[in-house]
């Protein structure tokens, strides 16, 4: 089975700083990966995927990842954060074979001090 | 809009009195899945169908049943909740659930569940 794990729980940034959240994944296959994000009161929503190919894959609001398959990594950067992106963001794989279903990360939650 | 909806954002119920919580989808899409997500841990799948085929996580407890009466509901009943059932409760869709698991889910807002 698969698993991800988060490296921080919780971060704090003051505005204009630089964002990077660790995500590694563990499996024996080929994987999916995700990065979704919650902000406050609202729903999980995608932040973005990689599938395959270019592994640097860029999602909205600015947020890119990596994946470096050597690494099993999958970590989340923005250059510049904003005081909106105060949220909590989850990391999740679902393995690529048949129908399968997300595993997620515990989840970091940011928070941006203006 | 499409979208997600889950009734009530916040159930409150007694120990042990059966509870059913409501999820609603606009997309017409073929999978629903209900998840639970207690404090500071992930989300953890509890089951999902697939269209009407009801599929069931290995170490989801007995107390926790689902149904499905047509493509755009799908409740979460717990027959005998006990203090650890306390959690969130999400409620996701997704288009399809083969091309190897590249759909995207799309959640709900989640009913936060408290068990006195």
């Amino acid at each position: 089975a698969q698993s991800v794990s988060q490296h921080n729980h919780h971060v704090i940034l003051s505005e204009a700083a630089s964002l990077e959240l660790g995500c590694n994944y563990s499996y024996g296959g080929t994987v999916n990966l995700f990065w979704y994000v919650q902000y406050p009161g609202q729903h999980l929503q995608l932040l973005l995927k990689y599938f395959s190919g270019d592994p640097l894959v860029k999602g909205i609001k600015g947020f890119e990842a990596e994946f470096i398959k050597s690494k099993f990594s999958f970590n989340l950067r923005k250059p510049s954060v904003q005081w909106s992106d105060t949220a909590e963001y989850f990391c999740a794989v679902t393995p690529r074979r048949g129908y399968s279903t997300l595993t997620f990360g515990k989840g970091t939650m940011l928070l941006v001090s203006p | 809009d499409a979208m997600v909806i889950q009734n009530p954002r916040y159930q409150v119920t007694q120990f042990g009195k059966p509870v059913t919580l409501s999820c609603s989808q606009t997309l017409n899409h073929n999978v629903m899945y209900w998840y639970q997500q207690k404090s500071s841990q992930a989300p953890k799948l509890l089951f999902h169908y697939y269209d009407k085929d009801f599929n069931n996580e290995a170490d989801t407890p007995d107390n926790f049943q689902s149904r499905r009466p047509n493509t755009s509901f799908c409740f979460l009943d717990i027959r005998s909740p006990g203090l650890g059932d306390a959690a969130m409760y999400l409620c996701a869709t997704s288009r399809d659930r083969g091309s190897g698991g590249t759909d995207t889910q799309y959640f709900g807002p989640g009913t936060r569940l408290t068990v006195l």
